[in-house]
């Protein structure tokens, strides 16, 4: 079945740094991939998610990238503030049914 | 409008004891979906619902574990003989159908002492 693999599974940078989480799947056939954020005690919500017929969709300062090829797709946050701080989880479907997480990113914007 | 609701949200039990966990998905929404999340941990796919289709039980841990839905409203997860390891949040997601984006309820913790 898919496995997704996710790195790191930490991260700290400082307020206005850039951050990227990186993710790999095993099932060529997915071609759903939905990013969540989750803060503490909260559910997890959806930030932005990409379907298998774009390479990249970017939403403020939000983007995600696929490379179906290579089987990898990545989470870029520019301009990091401190509300960014939260776990990060991606995920693949195919068909977009049940979805397969990642074990997810603790980030941690420091002030 | 309302979003996913779960109940109870906290359930502590014994080992060896039934629980049952109650999913009220955001109306209108055909597809239900139950997620487990382990302390520090993913979320582990359980079972998904779609309409008047068979579910997708692939995810269950072992027979222990069932679930029902009522048509497309309500869903329960039912967890027999209790373990310890089965302790974690318990995590139900509706959307419009397969295709759409997936709403997460607050979670039920189920805590097995």
């Amino acid at each position: 079945g898919e496995n997704v693999e996710q790195h790191p599974s930490t991260l700290s940078v400082q307020e206005g740094d850039s951050a990227v989480i990186k993710c790999t799947y095993s099932d060529s056939a997915s071609n759903y991939f939905p990013w969540y954020k989750q803060e503490l005690g909260k559910r997890p919500q959806l930030i932005i998610d990409i379907r298998s017929n774009v390479g990249e969709k970017k939403d403020q300062r939000i983007a995600v990238t696929l490379n179906k090829t290579a089987k990898h797709f990545s989470l870029h946050i520019t301009e990091t503030q401190p509300e960014d701080s939260a776990v990060y989880f991606c995920a693949a479907s195919i068909n977009t049914g049940k979805l397969i997480f990642g074990q997810g990113t603790t980030l941690q914007v420091k002030p | 409008g309302a979003g996913v609701s779960q109940s109870p949200s906290n359930k502590v039990t014994e080992k060896g004891k039934d629980v049952e966990l109650r999913c009220d998905p955001i109306s209108g929404h055909t597809a239900l979906y139950w997620y487990r999340q382990s302390l520090g941990q993913g979320l582990e796919f359980l079972i998904y619902f779609q309409g008047n289709s068979a579910p997708d039980k692939s995810g269950l841990p072992s027979d222990r574990f069932s679930a029902e839905r009522t048509g497309e409203s309500v869903s329960t997860l039912t967890i027999q003989r209790t373990q310890q390891e089965d302790s974690a949040v318990y995590l139900c997601a509706s959307s419009w159908d397969r295709g759409s984006e997936q709403f997460f309820g607050p979670g039920t913790r189920l805590t097995v002492l």
